[in-house]
């Protein structure tokens, strides 16, 4: 079975760091590209970034460009979002997603996800 | 990036009715669409990718039309189990795949 398990909800203060991680079993990890969504309390879907853990090639969405940082270790099939400094509106649900499809040509699907990661900022 | 549309952004409907829930894009995206159920607590379920194309174990009363910049997704009966979110989602732009703003299908 094709499955992501996203690491445990998360309590933070606003200026610490984190790093929260995404790991699939199943399938070759190296071989999909992995994306991140974001979800605010209450709020849509936002795509945030997609990493190739094959090559760690990183393609962030522009409003999250320089905000967060994706990356990957394949040797343990994980990929990760980070963040260096949290602030309160980064509280939100975080999903990560494996992309479907043709390797080179689309259309492109996002199946499995994992379950979420609740992440609160709050001093 | 692409901008998506959706419409309308909450609806109201019985058991047994035929809904359809629209996504438009600021510019063509060939059948590059996705659309995504999604349960309040849960992660978002596939349920139509390609515009058209239905995932395996979705419901056959639910079906995806529509290239272009135009898109519909039909559910022909609702059942209980269908009242959540619709998303529809761009994989045209590469590697920056946009959602719409999410329907809300709620029981009347």
């Amino acid at each position: 079975e094709v499955q992501l398990v996203q690491s445990g909800a998360e309590v933070k203060k606003p200026g610490e760091s984190l790093k929260i991680s995404c790991k699939g079993s199943g399938y070759s990890f190296t071989s999909y590209w992995i994306g991140w969504v974001r979800q605010m309390p209450g709020k849509g879907l936002e795509w945030m970034g997609i990493i190739y853990p094959g090559d760690s090639d990183t393609r962030y969405s522009p409003s999250f460009q320089g905000q967060v940082t994706i990356s990957a270790d394949k040797s343990i099939s994980t990929a990760y979002l980070q963040w260096s400094s949290l602030k309160a509106s980064d509280t939100a649900m975080y999903y990560c997603a494996r992309r479907g499809g043709g390797s080179t040509q689309g259309p492109y699907w996002f199946d499995p996800w994992g379950q979420g990661t609740l992440v609160t900022v709050s001093s | 990036d692409i901008q998506m549309t959706q419409s309308p952004s909450s609806l109201s409907a019985s058991v047994g009715d035929r809904v359809t829930i629209t996504c438009r894009a600021s510019q063509s995206i060939s059948s590059y669409l996705n659309w995504y159920q999604q349960k309040p607590g849960k992660a978002p379920k596939l349920l139509i990718y390609a515009a058209s194309s239905l995932q395996s174990g979705v419901p056959s009363r639910f079906s995806g039309s529509g290239s272009g910049t135009d898109f519909t997704l039909t559910i022909s009966s609702l059942q209980p189990e269908d009242f959540a979110t619709y998303y529809c989602q761009q994989s045209y732009s590469t590697l920056r795949y946009t959602f719409g703003q999410g329907t809300k299908l709620e029981i009347k």
